[in-house]
């Protein structure tokens, strides 16, 4: 079955980078773009990029662009999330999600890694 | 970029109700690219609508989408207690993939 399992918890301060994994199974890795989403609490879900894991091709939502940058290494299976120069504000939780093989949906999630920038 | 806008933000209703969220799109936005999903404190979301109106594999007949171009409605026709929590729409037709800010249905 298809699983998207996630690194885990970290604790950041202002001005430092933060680097989640998303280790991908149960597919043909190269087949699925893999998207980044984020949800502070209390506060609605965010589409933060997408990366193309079989030529490393990604997009990025223009509000994170220059802090973001997203990753794989096909060897593992696993994609990257790094957010660098992190203020508060980016205190969230982070999940990476896949498509549905049917439609436009996520219908693969990881379980979330919660961020936390706090001096 | 494509704004979503969902309302009501809170909507407060008893079991056996029948509830009713909108979405309304800044853009037309082709049904095929519309979803639904639910979420649940502690919980990654889940789908629940896709293509504006075509219900995911298990989820129950209660929860039915419709709507096209720039406004989308899910409705619940009699909630269930397992029913309340937070409801986004998001597109997937143009980047950036947008949601909407959330609809919390909430026991009255």
């Amino acid at each position: 079955q298809v699983q998207l399992v996630q690194s885990g918890a970290e604790i950041k301060k202002p001005g430092a980078s933060v680097k989640v994994s998303c280790r991908a199974s149960g597919y043909t890795f190269t087949s699925y773009y893999v998207h980044w989403v984020r949800q502070a609490p209390g506060q609605g879900l965010e589409w933060m990029g997408i990366i193309n894991p079989s030529s490393g091709s990604t997009t990025y939502a223009q509000k994170l662009q220059g802090r973001v940058t997203m990753t794989r290494d096909m060897s593992t299976s696993t994609v990257y999330m790094e957010l660098s120069s992190l203020r508060s504000e980016d205190t969230a939780v982070y999940y990476c999600a896949r498509l549905s093989s049917l439609a436009y949906y996520f219908e693969y999630w990881g379980q979330g890694t919660l961020v936390t920038v706090s001096s | 970029e494509i704004v979503l806008t969902q309302s009501p933000g809170t909507l407060s209703l008893s079991p056996g109700e029948r509830a009713t969220l909108s979405c309304r799109a800044s853009q037309s936005v082709s049904s095929s690219y519309l979803t639904w999903y639910q979420q649940k404190p502690g919980q990654a979301p889940r789908f629940l609508i896709y293509g504006a109106s075509s219900r995911a594999t298990g989820i129950p007949d209660r929860f039915s989408g419709s709507g096209s171009g720039t406004d989308f409605t899910l409705t619940i026709s009699r909630l269930e207690p397992e029913d309340f929590a937070v409801y986004y729409c998001q597109q997937y037709g143009s980047s950036p993939y947008t949601f909407g800010q959330g609809t919390k249905l909430e026991i009255k």
